[in-house]
């Protein structure tokens, strides 16, 4: 089956430091949706891809749908306390209208 | 816009007891419904999917005996854990689709446990 894996799994970094996270898939993704689910919160959309190869941003947030189709990264720069939460990559599952969604990065930022 | 909430929040029950959470959209009709469970520090897994007016369908491994889903309204959907018991225990949440899978909008999450 479909398979989304995060990596990493987690980060502890220091306030004002850059962030970098990936998600890889088993299969081809034709769309890449970047979501942060804050504690005790539902998730909520941050960044949609749409392209092989697309960049796109949002704030300091900037996502890349990798030309393969198989993976997508998501930066962070200069993060700040409240980025702090869980970030997960989805993809639409294939011949359906609903969403698979990736292991998780976990980040904690240290003030 | 596009605000989806959940009722409640938080339940704590006794074993064996039906309990009942409620996905509203606010602001705007959702076509489909999605009902997740997630498991702490594990993603989110897909329970089922629902349209207003018809039969939810269920992903596979889930009981849709157990778990008891009503869209009754383009606004509203309930999830009922029937007879409950501590390996129910967990955070359900809801999203209310507008249309493509992109355009889901997730309600903040039920916590639920059982005793």
């Amino acid at each position: 089956g479909q398979q989304l894996n995060q990596s990493p799994q987690s980060m502890f970094i220091q306030e004002g430091e850059d962030v970098s996270m990936n998600c890889t898939s088993s299969s081809i993704f034709n769309t890449w949706l970047w979501y942060k689910q804050d504690p005790g919160e539902g998730p909520v959309l941050l960044i949609a891809l749409y392209k092989a190869g697309e960049l796109t941003s949002n704030g300091r947030l900037t996502a890349q749908f990798g030309i393969t189709r198989k993976d997508s990264f998501l930066n962070i720069s200069a993060s700040i306390p409240s980025d702090v939460g869980i970030y997960f990559c989805a993809g639409p599952v294939a011949g359906a209208n609903n969403l698979f969604f990736g292991t998780g990065t976990r980040l904690t930022v240290i003030p | 816009g596009a605000v989806v909430s959940q009722h409640p929040s938080r339940v704590i029950c006794k074993s064996g007891t039906s309990v009942k959470i409620e996905c509203r959209s606010l602001d705007f009709q959702a076509t489909t419904m999605f009902w997740y469970r997630q498991f702490p520090k594990k993603s989110l897994m897909l329970m089922a999917t629902s349209n207003e007016g018809s039969k939810a369908t269920y992903e596979q491994g889930v009981e849709k005996d157990k778990f008891l889903i009503n869209h009754a309204s383009l606004t509203l959907s309930t999830l009922t854990v029937t007879s409950a018991h501590p390996e129910d225990s967990s955070f359900y949440i809801c999203s209310a689709g507008r249309g493509s899978y992109n355009e889901q909008f997730f309600g903040p999450g039920t916590r639920l446990t059982v005793l």
